[in-house]
């Protein structure tokens, strides 16, 4: 079974610009979560959507959002880019709704912000 | 505000030891832990989850759970240089945003 894919791997924005990730999740998984990972914050939650709805979000600004699709392949936007979104942005799937069960990571897109 | 507490390292063993790694956390409603595996460069793997007390054993990784105590930790046996990675433990919590800890590096060296 294929594993979690997010495209693109990597990008290079200037600040002001937005972005635009994707992720597919394991094939059968309906619950997608997006991560932001730095040196500085380390690993923390973004949003969850489960059959096309938020579920939950934490604590991000407005400026990041997300949606999902009816296949539950899912996409998060970032708008006028600020030097400290430089990160990587990881997505995760798992079968049921809710952050509690076990999530697979995608391999993450590497967002760099000049 | 939910904590969730690894010591950062870096934890050295050598190879053939057991490496001892452990995570405590705040939030007392927690019912699920997780344990991922992250190499340099790479996103994190999920290797372990726990739910219950006691030990649950899979492979040469062993998880430990005490609600009590507010700790959860994993045991590597055998470590073996390929183990050498950092190790996060991740703790959903009662408001369903999960927490990360910032992690412990561990090296096994030949």
């Amino acid at each position: 079974k294929a594993g979690v894919t997010q495209t693109p791997r990597y990008l290079i924005k200037t600040r002001g610009q937005q972005v635009t990730l994707s992720c597919s999740p394991i094939s059968g998984h309906r619950s997608v979560s997006w991560y932001q990972q730095t040196p500085g914050q380390g690993l923390q939650f973004l949003f969850e959507y489960f059959s096309e709805t938020q579920r939950n979000k934490g604590n991000f600004p407005g400026r990041f959002s997300g949606r999902q699709f009816s296949n539950s392949r899912s996409e998060m936007n970032v708008s006028t880019l600020e030097l400290g979104d430089s990160a990587l942005y990881l997505c995760a799937s798992s079968t049921l709704a809710g952050v509690e069960n076990e999530q697979f990571f995608g391999p993450g897109t590497r967002l760099t912000v000049l | 505000q939910k904590e969730v507490e690894q010591n950062s390292g870096p934890l050295s063993v050598p190879e053939g030891a057991i490496a001892s790694l452990n995570c405590t956390y705040s939030d007392r409603v927690s019912q699920s832990f997780f344990w991922y595996r992250q190499y340099s460069g790479k996103s994190p793997e999920l290797i372990m989850s726990i739910y219950s007390n006691g030990d649950k054993e899979d492979g040469r990784f062993t998880a430990q759970l005490n609600k009590a105590s507010q700790y959860v930790s994993l045991l590597i046996r055998d470590s073996q240089p390929s183990d050498s990675a950092t190790y996060l433990c991740a703790v959903p919590g009662g408001s369903y945003i999960p927490t990360f800890g910032r992690g412990t590096s561990l090296i096994v060296h030949p």
